[in-house]
């Protein structure tokens, strides 16, 4: 079935450490998305990309970092430098400018 | 700078009745809007995609409306069900159509 599969689904982190999210689509999509969803605060744009080995900051990129050397896949780094990594992160899919496609999401928390 | 609102935060109705959750957002130039439905601990699953040329998109009891001048749109569940019971969520893109940004939700409840 075609669709957005992330994983892993849930992730602890230690303090200090780097950990990557991944995120892989077979539906011929150009552009991909990571979003950040905390209670009370909506969903936040991390990091978008329209093409591949090209990316652009979101609204809130500071302590992460993407790579896209494939159509297909899209991962997200969350590093020490994110103060705050505990959340639910979803990653998205679509042609450039039409309906969005969301993954399940992978739910990280710092111990 | 593009703002999203949806009113009420929550809902609760008894199982069978017909029900409307509200969107609103301030920038009216907007090339479309998407409904969304998000389960407890899942993802988002997209509902709906309205196109700014269009008024309603209709998919079986959902209905959505967009009315651009006045930066609203609604959603029309019909003959609601307790399966329904999630929180929906609107979002209209901004900065050149490639990124959305979302309203914070309504959380639906449909008593049995």
């Amino acid at each position: 079935d075609g669709g957005i599969t992330q994983s892993p689904k849930y992730l602890f982190r230690k303090e200090g450490q780097n950990v990557t999210l991944s995120c892989e689509q077979n539906l011929n999509h150009d552009a991909m998305y990571w979003y950040r969803q905390d209670p009370g605060q909506g969903l936040r744009l991390i990091y978008y990309s329209q093409i591949v080995n090209d990316f652009q900051k979101g609204d809130i990129a500071e302590g992460y970092s993407v790579s896209r050397e494939k159509k297909e896949s899209f991962p997200l780094t969350v590093t020490s430098a994110q103060k705050n990594p505990t959340a639910f992160y979803l990653c998205a899919s679509s042609i450039s400018g039409r309906e969005l496609f969301f993954g399940e999401g992978s739910r990280l928390t710092v111990l | 700078k593009q703002e999203v609102t949806q009113i009420p935060a929550a809902l609760s109705v008894p199982e069978g009745e017909n029900l409307v959750l509200n969107c609103s957002f301030t920038d009216s130039a907007i090339y479309n809007l998407q409904w969304f439905r998000q389960d407890p601990g899942k993802g988002l699953t997209s509902l709906l995609l309205i196109q700014s040329s269009q008024r309603e998109q209709t998919s079986g009891r959902l209905n959505a409306s967009l009315d651009k001048s006045s930066g609203r749109s609604t959603l029309y569940i019909a003959a609601s069900q307790p399966g329904d019971s999630a929180t929906y969520l609107c979002a209209v893109p901004y900065q050149g159509a490639q990124k959305l940004v979302f309203g914070q939700g309504t959380r639906l409840t449909i008593n049995p």
